[in-house]
């Protein structure tokens, strides 16, 4: 079967690093995607990796590693808007995303 | 361009009951999807088309589900004789069809809260 794990919930201060893992088992591979999504409200798109490597872009930075199955979200500098839910997303062999259950992050000042 | 619209908002409706959830998606998007979220899970796949065409459906998704895009512009997704497990959000999502590489980012809308009492 398709899995994606990520941890359920994390905590973290303002103003502090945090890194969100997901690892995944998928019937192939064509891309990871990492969205945001604050409680009541649609998610929106953050990262979208497919070669192996870092990806930065602002504060958030997504790392990959094909090889291992795995995938990590960094959030650097952290505001309190920060505090939302992170979902892993994997697009496999049939273009089908297969979702993580996301993982809440919690911002503490 | 207003994003991907979805109405209404929030619905309550009786165990029995018919309801209907419309999406408007970002008009030069030709793909759009219907997913089904409940709290503290990840969005749940349940199909998606291109243009007009209904291209997958779910397996989880029973016969009391059905979606239509008509004009391969708004979409419709009807669940008949509603059930209270059927409570949950329905998130729509719209994209244009990706490169080779497959990079299909999708826009959602803000989704339909259904509680069946």
């Amino acid at each position: 079967g398709q899995n994606i794990d990520q941890p359920t919930e994390m905590t973290a201060t303002e103003g502090a690093i945090v890194q969100i893992n997901c690892t995944y088992q998928t019937s192939g591979f064509n891309g990871l995607f990492w969205y945001q999504q604050h409680a009541g409200e649609a998610p929106t798109f953050l990262s979208y990796n497919v070669l192996d490597g870092l990806e930065e872009k602002g504060r958030f930075s997504s790392f990959l590693s094909r090889s291992k199955g795995y995938s990590y979200l960094l959030l650097k500098e952290l505001q309190m808007k920060d505090s939302a839910s992170y979902l892993c997303a994997v697009l496999d062999s049939n273009y089908q995303l297969i979702w993580g259950a996301g993982t809440k992050l919690i911002i503490k000042p | 361009d207003t994003g991907v619209s979805q109405n209404p908002r929030h619905k309550i409706t009786k165990r029995g009951q018919n309801v209907t959830f419309r999406c408007d998606p970002i008009s030069e998007h030709n793909r759009l999807y219907w997913y089904r979220q409940t709290l503290g899970q990840g969005p749940e796949f349940l199909t998606y088309f291109q243009n007009e065409a209904q291209l997958e459906k779910s397996r989880l998704l029973s016969d009391r589900f059905s979606a239509e895009r008509p004009k391969g512009s708004f979409s419709t997704l009807e669940i008949q004789r509603t059930e209270q497990g059927d409570s949950a959000m329905y998130l729509c999502a719209s994209s244009v069809q990706g490169t080779a590489s497959g990079a299909n980012v999708l826009t959602f809308g803000a989704g339909s809260r259904l509680t069946v009492l």
